[in-house]
């Protein structure tokens, strides 16, 4: 049964520095790997998929790692600033319809 | 496309009434999921249509749920006889899938989700 923990549950940083988020998951037979931000009452926006062919994809100051014989994956935040407060997921695609979630890092990062 | 609608965005009920959601994914989408999420934890996977056809239920998705999809478009989630249990938010997500390979090969794309307050 796959299993997906991220650590650490939450996160308080000053402005401006880089920070990484860390996503494990149990069985390395995966399909894809997505990465999620949620705000306070919302749903989850999508912020970086990658396919289990791939080792990493970049979206702005966002970089997603992918190592699927470890059962990790990462993502990395540049330069962080105040709106990039939020709750991160990972979610982890075992192939057809599942998608197991995370309970995520809620992120404070500090004026 | 203005992305995954849902609505209400907010529903309080009483125990013991019924309540329905909906959502509109995106147009192109041919995967439709509901999810349910509870405060602290990340969503949980409800259940899933490949266009008009329910494929999977979970085990959380007791005989008191019910989805559709009628036309393939949008999908209606109906609680009835809603206990305080049922209070958590409800999220629809959507995914364009290659028909045949079985496989999820589409990014999920999110509505805002619905919140449910059971009295």
């Amino acid at each position: 049964k796959q299993e997906v923990t991220q650590i650490p549950a939450a996160l308080s940083v000053p402005e401006g520095e880089n920070l990484v988020l860390n996503c494990s998951f149990t069985d390395s037979a995966i399909y894809n790997l997505q990465w999620f931000r949620q705000d306070p009452g919302k749903g989850l926006t999508s912020l970086l998929l990658i396919q289990s062919s791939q080792r990493e994809q970049t979206s702005g100051r966002l970089n997603a790692s992918l190592d699927k014989s470890s059962g990790r994956s990462t993502l990395y935040i540049a330069a962080s600033q105040p709106g990039d407060s939020a709750t991160y997921l990972c979610a982890v695609n075992t192939g057809g319809f599942k998608t197991i979630f995370g309970a995520g890092t809620r992120l404070f990062v500090k004026a | 496309d203005t992305g995954v609608s849902q609505n209400p965005r907010h529903k309080i009920t009483k125990r013991g009434q019924n309540v329905t959601f909906r959502c509109d994914p995106i147009s192109e989408h041919n995967r439709l999921y509901w999810y349910r999420q509870t405060l602290g934890q990340g969503p949980e996977f409800l259940t899933y249509f490949q266009n008009e056809a329910q494929l999977e239920k979970s085990r959380l998705l007791s005989d008191r749920f019910s989805a559709e999809r009628p036309k393939g478009s949008f999908s209606t989630l109906e609680i009835q006889r809603t206990e305080q249990g049922d209070s958590a938010m409800y999220l629809c997500a959507s995914s364009f899938n290659l028909i045949g390979t079985g496989e999820s090969t589409g990014e999920l794309f999110f509505g805002e989700g619905s919140r449910l307050t059971v009295l």
